[in-house]
């Protein structure tokens, strides 16, 4: 198992530039979610999904879109960068809901930056 | 999900044990404690989670109080691998979503 795996690793971007930012999992998890870190802070919930075709909004949404077609893949639009989204990106994966034992299994990140 | 306050920083020996205290005192009966670690900017690691009864795995202990209003982490023996930073995050039973705070920098020293 590779479990959560993100590319790119690094990526700058200039502002007003749009991207993808790639998650996949291969444990057949159905809960998908993006947090962002920032400098010296925990962890923000950025959106998250329960299962291919159903998304939604976490902590701090704005800016960023998602979908989920497959259960495999959470990808992570960015429309319009700021530098304000410059950040570590995590991505993370889980059993549904409904399991007692939720524990996470996040990636190694993206590390964003916007000039 | 309850909120949780831990002290910014700790300091501790090799081979002894690492305490890490975490207050949660407005928890709900239905909401379990976990522990997460994050090492030098990696993603968050699962340490151990609990309702109300102590737990132990091959990683850390959780003492949780009876009236459930505070639990402490224990690494039974520190290594300078152990240093992190370590989260408490109380969340409900059947819930996914973690709620971090600033955690607790565990720093390991030889």
């Amino acid at each position: 198992n590779a479990g959560v795996t993100q590319t790119p690793k690094f990526q700058v971007l200039k502002t007003g530039q749009s991207m993808t930012l790639q998650c996949a999992q291969d444990m057949n998890h159905e809960y998908m979610s993006w947090y962002r870190q920032d400098p010296g802070m925990g962890l923000r919930l950025i959106h998250y999904s329960v299962g291919a075709g159903i998304t939604d909004q976490g902590e701090v949404p704005n800016g960023y879109n998602v979908s989920r077609s497959t259960t495999e893949d959470f990808p992570l639009r960015l429309l319009s960068a700021a530098p304000s989204q410059t950040s570590v990106y995590f991505c993370a994966s889980s059993w549904g809901p409904g399991q007692a034992n939720n524990e996470q299994f996040f990636g190694p990140g993206t590390r964003l930056t916007v000039l | 999900d309850a909120k949780t306050t831990q002290p910014p920083s700790m300091d501790c020996a090799e081979g002894r044990a690492a305490n890490l205290p975490c207050n949660h005192s407005t928890i709900s009966g239905n909401e379990y404690v976990y522990w997460y670690r994050q090492i030098h900017s990696q993603g968050p690691q699962y340490i151990i989670h609990g309702l109300k009864n102590n737990e132990t795995n091959e990683m850390a202990s959780l003492i949780i109080t009876e009236d459930r209003k505070s639990s402490t982490l224990i690494l039974p023996h520190a290594t300078l691998r152990d240093t992190a930073v370590y989260y408490c995050i109380v969340r409900r039973e059947y819930g996914n979503k973690l709620v971090f705070g600033a955690g607790t920098i565990l720093r390991v020293k030889s």
